[in-house]
């Protein structure tokens, strides 16, 4: 296991359009978070699961933001309708229940044309 | 809400001088994170400190953890070129397990 693993690294698309994040965490880790990042500022978390159960959502994610972790394994983060606003390095990042530190995935680069 | 301020925003320096960023939360946290991001990179935990007056050291990394465990700061010694980059402080709530975030310390280094 190499640890947090993204994809896509890079997506492109149009306003209006949907788009969908994958996320694999590191295996034993039970802890996965989202968080969204853009230039010159800290991470902005998004959302929080335990095992399959998602915990926490921001107030500041629109209705138009859902994640997903089925069976506590891989979790998908999915943009509706997709705004120039939503631009954004999204990251990854998962914990275990004994250590406390985060593991960060290398991010998915997100452009709203 | 619960938050950690972090200062200073930017640290210009030449590169052999001394650096240092400094957490402060309105509230006592669980333990303390540091984080490093690299231009263009993502943030690599670089240590937890949890007990109240803790010091740790990484080579030229200095941490510490306030008596009140309400700040904390990370001292780089000499920096190098290597240095560069974002040094973000994250406090534990310990209620959900989540980190909240300073707003990060840039160093850059003046050429």
């Amino acid at each position: 296991d190499t640890g947090v693993s993204q994809n896509p690294r890079h997506k492109i698309t149009k306003r209006g359009q949907n788009v969908t994040f994958r996320c694999d965490p590191i295996s034993e880790h039970n802890r996965l978070y989202w968080y969204r990042q853009t230039l010159g500022q800290g991470p902005e978390f998004l959302t929080y699961f335990q095992n399959e159960a998602q915990l926490e959502k921001s107030r500041l994610l629109s209705d138009r933001f859902s994640a997903e972790r089925p069976k506590g394994s891989f979790s998908t983060l999915e943009i509706q309708r997709t705004e120039q606003g939503d631009s954004a390095m999204y990251l990854c990042a998962s914990s275990s229940s004994d250590w406390y530190g985060y593991t960060f995935g290398s991010g998915t680069r997100l452009t709203v044309v | 809400g619960q938050q950690v301020m972090q200062i200073p925003q930017y640290q210009h320096v030449q590169e052999g001088e001394d650096f240092t960023t400094y957490c402060n939360s309105s509230t006592t946290l669980s333990n303390i994170q540091w984080y490093k991001q690299r231009p263009g990179g993502h943030p690599v935990f670089l240590i937890q400190l949890v007990k109240s007056g803790e010091v740790k050291k990484q080579k030229r990394l200095t941490f510490q953890f306030g008596e009140a465990k309400k700040n904390s700061s990370l001292h780089i010694t000499a920096t190098q070129t290597t240095d560069v980059g974002t040094y973000f402080c994250a406090g534990l709530r310990a209620s959900n397990y989540q980190l909240i975030w300073g707003a990060g310390t840039k160093l850059i280094i003046k050429p």
